[in-house]
């Protein structure tokens, strides 16, 4: 069967601070991964997909970057944590097709300081 | 922009009651609907993954139905109960393949 880690759970960084989210996905091959947020309301906001190994899509420009150095690997970093990027991050994966839904991890919560 | 609205934002209702919530998301470009459940500490998730334009589906005393080319999706849940109190979040696949955008969710109080 399938399953998603996400780690860490929980982080307290200073401002300025390096950040490094992972996530990797078990039981499944070329997965779509994606990176959301979770800050002010309760919707998800994408920050990045990947269809493909190298392959990453940004959606709103930030402080922030992704990456996928394996094909079931995919890492959320930033260089210097600015006090806007403390929410809720959580990790998904899914299989393109028409009846496939995606899965979540249990999500980092950040708060820079 | 991909625009996938949600509504209402929040919902107060008695045990027993039957409500409703929207969502709205752009009648181009469509790949699948999808609905979610977010209950507090966990992780979202699936309802519903609907692709097909008049689709109904049903999982309990939860529905839904889709319309594809108003750009709509309704969720229905029939005799709310305490246990269905969390966020529902619709969200958009869209069919160049692989973005999938949420709504900002309807968060759904049910009272004993």
């Amino acid at each position: 069967s399938q399953t998603i880690h996400q780690w860490p759970a929980t982080l307290v960084q200073p401002v300025g601070s390096p950040l490094s989210l992972e996530c990797t996905v078990e039981g499944t091959s070329n997965p779509n991964l994606y990176w959301y947020r979770q800050a002010a309301g309760r919707g998800l906001q994408l920050l990045f997909y990947s269809v493909g190994i190298g392959q990453i899509s940004s959606e709103v420009p930030q402080n922030l970057s992704a990456s996928r150095p394996q094909d079931r690997q995919f890492i959320l970093s930033s260089k210097k944590l600015l006090l806007s990027d403390s929410g809720f991050y959580l990790c998904a994966w899914s299989v393109l097709g028409l009846n496939t839904e995606a899965f979540f991890g249990q999500g980092t919560r950040l708060t820079v300081v | 922009i991909l625009n996938v609205e949600q509504s209402p934002q929040s919902l107060h209702v008695q045990e027993g009651d039957s409500t409703n919530f929207t969502c709205s998301f752009p009648s181009s470009n469509f790949y699948a609907l999808h609905w979610y459940r977010w209950e507090t500490a966990k992780s979202p998730e699936a309802l519903f993954v609907m692709t097909l334009n008049g689709d109904e589906k049903k999982k309990g005393r939860i529905s839904a139905t889709l319309n594809t080319k108003e750009g709509y999706s309704y969720l229905y849940i029939k005799g709310s109960q305490p246990e269905d109190s969390a966020t529902y979040l619709c969200a958009f696949l869209y069919n160049q393949g692989g973005k999938l955008i949420f709504g900002q969710g309807t968060e759904l109080s049910v009272k004993p």
